[in-house]
């Protein structure tokens, strides 16, 4: 089942501005991830921020998470047209439930 | 290097022919996973394993089988594919099994299935 969805499904951009994409998750959660996939290829992990922190920074990555609200936001500062791909969240529940939960994602299009 | 490689990468079969699609990794990951990326519907887990002979449904079990012999690979088999199977599929490992049960997965590259 679906835990985390991503907004905007789609997003285009011109090289140099700020892209923000959010996901939204439904239940408590241990840890969440953000993945990227370029077009047709496997999934790489970015970033992952754990329950109890609210923002992480990793090169032009910025994440932030709001548990109390259940979302997280996205930041990638000044874009270039090689991070045109798919973001996805990925929420890795707490409790019993055990296994990392990917939205649909996010389709970022950076124009040169 | 580090890796998760799957084969085949591209496959066209017909209904009701067995086929294998298999997965390997060289990190020494105690957990490997099987999803299929399906347009809308992001990622849905197949199976998983968190050790060797140890596996479990996830999401999407029907149609599929799992085997987890030796601890780098993890196959997963179609043993009558239908055209509902139709997808991309992706293997993925991770290192342990512990409290952190959720850490940072490695995907392998794809492997596009078209079933007609």
């Amino acid at each position: 089942s679906q835990q985390g969805e991503e907004d905007p499904q789609a997003l285009s951009i011109q090289e140099g501005e700020n892209a923000t994409m959010n996901c939204s998750y439904k239940t408590s959660i241990n840890n969440l991830q953000w993945y990227r996939q370029n077009s047709g290829r496997g999934l790489v992990h970015l970033i992952l921020i754990r329950s109890n922190e609210r923002e992480k920074h990793s090169g032009r990555l910025r994440v932030t998470l709001d548990t109390s609200k259940k979302s997280s936001s996205l930041l990638i500062t000044a874009s270039r047209a090689a991070d045109t791909a798919s973001y996805f969240c990925a929420t890795g529940p707490s409790g019993s439930a055990r296994q990392l939960t990917f939205g649909s994602g996010t389709q970022l299009t950076v124009l040169p | 290097e580090a890796q998760v490689t799957q084969n085949p990468r591209y496959l066209i079969t017909v209904t009701g022919k067995k086929l294998t699609v298999t997965c390997s990794q060289n990190m020494n990951h105690e957990y490997m996973s099987w999803y299929r990326q399906d347009p809308g519907l992001g990622l849905r887990q197949i199976y998983y394993s968190m050790n060797v002979e140890v596996t479990d449904k996830g999401d999407v079990p029907e149609g599929y089988k799992v085997s987890r012999k030796e601890k780098r690979n993890f196959p997963l088999i179609l043993e009558s594919p239908s055209p509902n199977q139709t997808s991309l599929y992706f293997c993925a490992s991770r290192t342990g099994w512990g409290l952190d049960l959720t850490g940072e997965l490695f995907f392998g590259e794809g492997s596009r299935l078209t079933v007609l």
